[in-house]
Order: structure tokens, then sequence, then C-alpha cells
């Protein structure tokens, strides 16, 4: 069984241009968590989303960011006119329906860390 | 959510027990402890999780506190590829996997 697959591995994009974040759950893991972690800062959660649906974006910058994970395939983390300020690793997590968080666990892909130039 | 307090760093012995503690005093009945480690260059990875009672599974021990306002992650023997940044999250019961995470605990494991 796969773990949660995180791709690119590295990214490296210019100031101004865009930036696209995949993330494939685990088999039968039917909710994605995006988090970021800033150079030496800890790890901030982002969006929290199900299929088709936005539960909560409450840790999204307002602007130049957005997240979907569509009915069939991926979630993306889309990042608009990327600035230095954008560079960090960005995690994604994975967690089957109906499981409450408190009682369960997240499994965490290895991230994609995002380099602008 | 409650806040966690840990030691900013620890070291370790390879084939030694180690005893990372966690204080979240102002935890509340439906809270579970929740911990998580981050190796180098990788993403969190839990280690354990309980809400009252001692909790052991093939990674770490969870100890917790009879008031609940303090916990231990015990590694019975640390090993080189132990060495990581532990995190100890609270999560409400009735919460999802918005998790909250702090500095943790760097720990060394010295050959």
């Amino acid at each position: 069984n796969a773990g949660v697959m995180q791709n690119p591995r590295h990214l490296v994009r210019r100031r101004g241009q865009e930036a696209r974040l995949r993330c494939s759950p685990m088999k039968g893991h039917s909710h994605v968590y995006w988090y970021r972690q800033l150079p030496e800062e800890g790890l901030k959660f982002m969006v929290y989303l199900q299929k088709e649906n936005i539960i909560d974006e409450s840790g999204m910058p307002k602007e130049r960011f957005s997240a979907e994970f569509p009915k069939e395939g991926p979630s993306i983390l889309r990042i608009q006119q990327v600035v230095r300020g954008d560079s960090a690793a960005y995690f994604c997590a994975s967690s089957p329906p109906g499981q409450g968080a408190a009682n369960e666990k997240l499994f965490f892909g290895s991230g994609t860390q995002l380099s602008v130039l | 959510d409650a806040k966690t307090t840990q030691p900013n760093s620890m070291e370790s012995n390879e084939e030694e027990p180690v005893h990372l503690p966690c204080n979240h005093s102002t935890i509340s009945g439906t809270d579970y402890i929740h911990w998580y480690r981050q190796l180098p260059s990788q993403g969190p990875e839990y280690v354990i999780h309980g809400l009252t009672s001692n909790v052991n599974n093939r990674m770490a021990s969870l100890a917790i506190a009879e008031d609940r306002k303090s916990s231990t992650l015990i590694l019975h023997r640390a090993t080189l590829r132990d060495a990581a940044v532990y995190y100890c999250i609270l999560i409400r019961g009735t919460s999802y996997g918005k998790l909250t995470f702090g500095q943790g605990t760097i720990l060394t494991v010295h050959p």
C-alpha cells in the first residue's frame, strides 16, 4: 500500500511564475491536508479538503493560493505569481473517511521543496 | 487547542532509553495526546497517541500523568535513526486533522 505521494520533490520557480504541487493520498483516503514549513519555522496548517470540497482553509493566505481535490486525480495546491517568501517545504497529509483525527493518525508525504528565485 | 511545552533539545546515546517530556497543563477532558516526529528532509511521521491510559506500540511508549497535565514519550532503545524533531500535539476529540505543531524537541542520538 503506497504512502502519500507528493510531486515534484523539488520545484524551482522564478518570481511571478505559477507553482503547482500535487498530492496523491493513500488508497482509500478521502481527506487531504496541506501544511507549509517555512525555513527555521514549524509546520503550519493551510487547508483541509475532502473530495470536491474545501472544509477549512483558515490557514491559506488570502491571495495567490488555492487548493482543490477533484473527484478524480490528485489534490493540487496552486500558488500564482510566486514570491521569494513562498519558498518553503509543503507537506500533504491524508486520512481515511469517517474518522475523527483526534483518535487516529495522519499520514504525511515527503513534501515538495519550493524554491523561488 | 491547548498549548504544549517541550524542551528545545535532548541528547541520548545509542541503545539507551530516551524519555521526552511534554507539559500540557491546560489540557481538556476531550484532548488526545499525539506524538509525531520529523526526520531530516521528511514529512512528519505518527509515533503514538493516547487519551488517559499509557500506550505501547512497536515504536514507543506513551506515559500519561494521572492528572493528564503532562506526558512522556519513551523510546526504549534509541538508535541513530531516531534522531529527529519530536512534536507533542493535543487534538480535541471533536476535531479533524488540523494539527498545531510547536517547535518540538530536537533529539540527538550519539553513537
